[in-house]
């Protein structure tokens, strides 16, 4: 019972167009939202969050939105660039059970095309 | 400097084998993850230690066990290798278990590659 997907496993876009990367939840019980960005051999690196009392955060080029009745958070990239070819997490955290358990998707690959 | 180090970075071994994956930390967190990727490219969480103290055990088979000697170090052993173990394998470090993002993100090591033949 996966709890958080992404039901693209792949992207391909063209450097300086926007990337949307999309993931859905069933927990509503989440309240903390988060995305990771991993290389090839490496783990993965955190790239941005929200909190669901938000509906949008963002930092530099990256944007994350949450809609909240729709379970749905989706991350856009302006411009994209080269190096940003890599695969991207979406994670969940229901803070109030004070375990630390983050429960991730399975991660969309997203090439950007030079 | 390495933050979060695992090794080994792959092991081959061969089925009811005994290994062990270690992982150190030097970035004085409080609280040590092992997560598992597997074929289906999910990251799962198997442990969480927070202070020495086991907080998180998932439905993972008894024959995995953590041992965290110091905040600083998890180490994972598995017992009776099975096919199905072959994944790679996380470590993780937060500075506490809230994971708030920015305020107190995931560290990942580079992950061990478990091959089970």
């Amino acid at each position: 019972d996966q709890q958080v997907k992404q039901n693209s496993p792949s992207l391909s876009v063209q450097e300086g167009r926007i990337s949307i990367l999309n993931c859905d939840y069933t927990n509503s019980m989440f309240d903390y939202f988060l995305w990771y960005k991993k290389y090839p051999a490496e783990g993965p690196t955190f790239l941005i969050s929200i909190s669901s009392i938000k509906d949008k955060n963002e930092d530099g080029r990256f944007t994350v939105f949450l809609n909240k009745s729709a379970k749905h958070l989706s991350l856009h990239i302006v411009p994209s660039q080269p190096g940003d070819s890599a695969v991207y997490f979406c994670a969940a955290s229901a803070r109030s059970s004070n375990t630390g358990k983050l429960i991730f998707g399975q991660g969309t690959t997203l090439q950007v095309k030079p | 400097d390495t933050a979060v180090s695992q090794t080994p970075k792959y092991l081959v071994t061969q089925m009811g084998n005994d290994k062990s994956i270690k992982c150190e930390q030097n970035l004085g967190h409080d609280t040590m993850y092992w997560y598992k990727q597997d074929s289906k490219k999910f990251l799962k969480i198997m442990f969480s230690y927070n202070n020495k103290e086991l907080i998180i055990n998932e439905t993972v088979p008894n024959r995995f066990s953590p041992k965290s000697p110091d905040k600083a170090h998890l180490n994972l052993h598995i017992n009776s290798l099975e096919l199905g173990d072959s994944a790679v394998y996380f470590c993780a470090s937060s500075q506490d278990i809230f994971l708030t993002g920015i305020n107190s993100p995931l560290h990942f090591g580079n992950g061990t590659r478990l091959t089970v033949t």
